[in-house]
């Protein structure tokens, strides 16, 4: 069964703080996304990521960066939170380069920064 | 950003009636993808549609593809309890205009 796992449900951050969400994939894909999910607005593509220390930007990078340093495990750094960061984020990821391939999502993380 | 309007944003019917949500684009469309939601949970695939006027069913599921390949639609037929959540499109073109984005989204509530 394909999974992709996120390192915590909720998390609460102060303003300022530098956090850290984790995703790590078993399925072997090539490409690994972060979104975040507000209401009323869908998912917005933050970042993503073709290959090990390979990214690009999405929609919506700005205050946000990434790390991929292994093929399974894709990482969003909030550098300096803020409370217009508090969202739910989600990882996914999906086998190969065409952009129309099926993404396999993690159970998301929500964010609240105080 | 961009975004991709789907209609309505927020839906609720009885138990039994039928419901449909609606993916529209400006741009021509290489392909479109659905995913449902389910309250607390994420997005899982549905189904994705390729060809222009295609038409795939799930059930009581029936996904189409517009001719001209700028809309699509997903229409749910004598809705049930587990019909429950968010629906999503996802567009994508070979320029590159939609890559990796998902519509905004029609919320269904059923009511028992």
């Amino acid at each position: 069964d394909v999974k992709v796992t996120q390192s915590s449900r909720y998390l609460v951050k102060r303003t300022g703080e530098k956090v850290f969400l984790e995703c790590v994939q078993d399925m072997d894909h090539e490409n690994m996304f972060w979104y975040r999910q507000d209401p009323g607005l869908g998912l917005r593509l933050i970042y993503f990521s073709y290959d090990v220390k390979m990214k690009e930007k999405g929609d919506i990078p700005e205050g946000y960066s990434v790390s991929r340093e292994k093929k399974e495990r894709f990482s969003l750094i909030l550098e300096s939170a803020s409370t217009n960061q508090t969202s739910m984020y989600l990882c996914a990821s999906s086998q190969g380069l065409a952009p129309g391939n099926e993404q396999f999502f993690g159970p998301g993380t929500r964010l609240t920064v105080l | 950003g961009q975004q991709v309007m789907q209609i309505p944003q927020y839906q609720h019917v009885q138990e039994g009636e039928d419901f449909t949500t609606y993916c529209n684009s400006s741009t021509t469309l290489s392909n479109i993808q659905w995913y449902k939601q389910r309250p607390g949970g994420h997005p899982v695939f549905l189904i994705q549609l390729v060809k222009s006027g295609e038409v795939k069913k799930q059930k009581r599921l029936t996904f189409q593809f517009g001719e001209a390949k700028k809309n699509s639609s997903l229409h749910i037929t004598a809705t049930q309890t587990t019909d429950v959540g968010t629906y999503f499109c996802a567009p994508t073109t070979t320029s590159g205009t939609y890559k990796y984005i998902f519509g905004t989204g029609t919320r269904l509530k059923v009511l028992a």
